[in-house]
């Protein structure tokens, strides 16, 4: 069966880091692209970076371009998302999931909630 | 980037009725590379249908999307109680991938 499961979320103060871990299980990791998509508290869903399967060929949306990194550790079957100088508008659940064919998603973790504040 | 618009805001319908939800492109989504995803309370979404209109797995088949261009329908054709969530449209056909804003199904 596949799982995806994240770790790594907390509170954070405005301009601190935080890293965000994703591991597999069911499937090998680096047969996949992945992304992280994340969920500010009662809003929507947004995507945020996706990464290929052999982590060469990346992307980001504009809002976290140049204080977000996606990377990949295929052999420890593990995503991350390594977060810095951030803001309060960071504050989400995040969740990593594995892209299938030409971009859909499936499936999602079950997400971990990063907090940014004061 | 490409915009998805999806109505209504909130569906509030009684058991076995058809629910109709609307995702509407800001420009044509080629090769109808449209997604939708059902989000239930406290959980991570689930893919329902890709391709605009390709059910997954263990879908149900009351569940069914359809639309080209720009206009794109998920209907859910006799509403069970299990089926209250957010529905979401997802186009992954240029970048960056984009997400409509999600309609939630209520039961009266």
């Amino acid at each position: 069966e596949v799982h995806l499961v994240e770790s790594g979320g907390g509170l954070v103060q405005p301009g601190g880091s935080l890293r965000l871990s994703c591991v597999v299980s069911g499937f090998s990791l680096s047969d996949y692209w992945m992304h992280w998509v994340r969920q500010a508290p009662g809003k929507g869903l947004a995507w945020v970076s996706r990464v290929s399967s052999d982590g060469t060929n990346i992307i980001y949306a504009e809002s976290v371009k140049g204080r977000f990194t996606i990377s990949r550790d295929n052999a420890k079957n593990a995503l991350y998302l390594e977060m810095s100088n951030m803001r309060v508008d960071d504050t989400a659940v995040y969740y990593c999931a594995r892209d299938r064919e030409q971009g859909w998603i499936d499936p999602w973790g079950q997400g971990t909630l990063v907090t940014v504040s004061s | 980037e490409i915009v998805l618009t999806q109505s209504p805001g909130t569906l509030s319908l009684s058991p076995g009725e058809r629910a109709t939800l609307s995702c509407r492109a800001s420009q044509s989504v080629r090769n109808n590379y449209l997604a939708w995803y059902q989000q239930k309370p406290g959980q991570a979404p689930k893919i329902l249908i890709s391709a605009a209109s390709r059910r997954a797995t263990g879908i149900p088949d009351r569940f069914s999307g359809s639309g080209s261009g720009t206009d794109f329908t998920l209907t859910i054709s006799r509403l069970e109680p299990e089926d209250v969530a957010v529905y979401y449209c997802h186009q992954y056909e240029s970048l960056p991938p984009t997400f409509g804003q999600g309609t939630k199904v209520e039961i009266k």
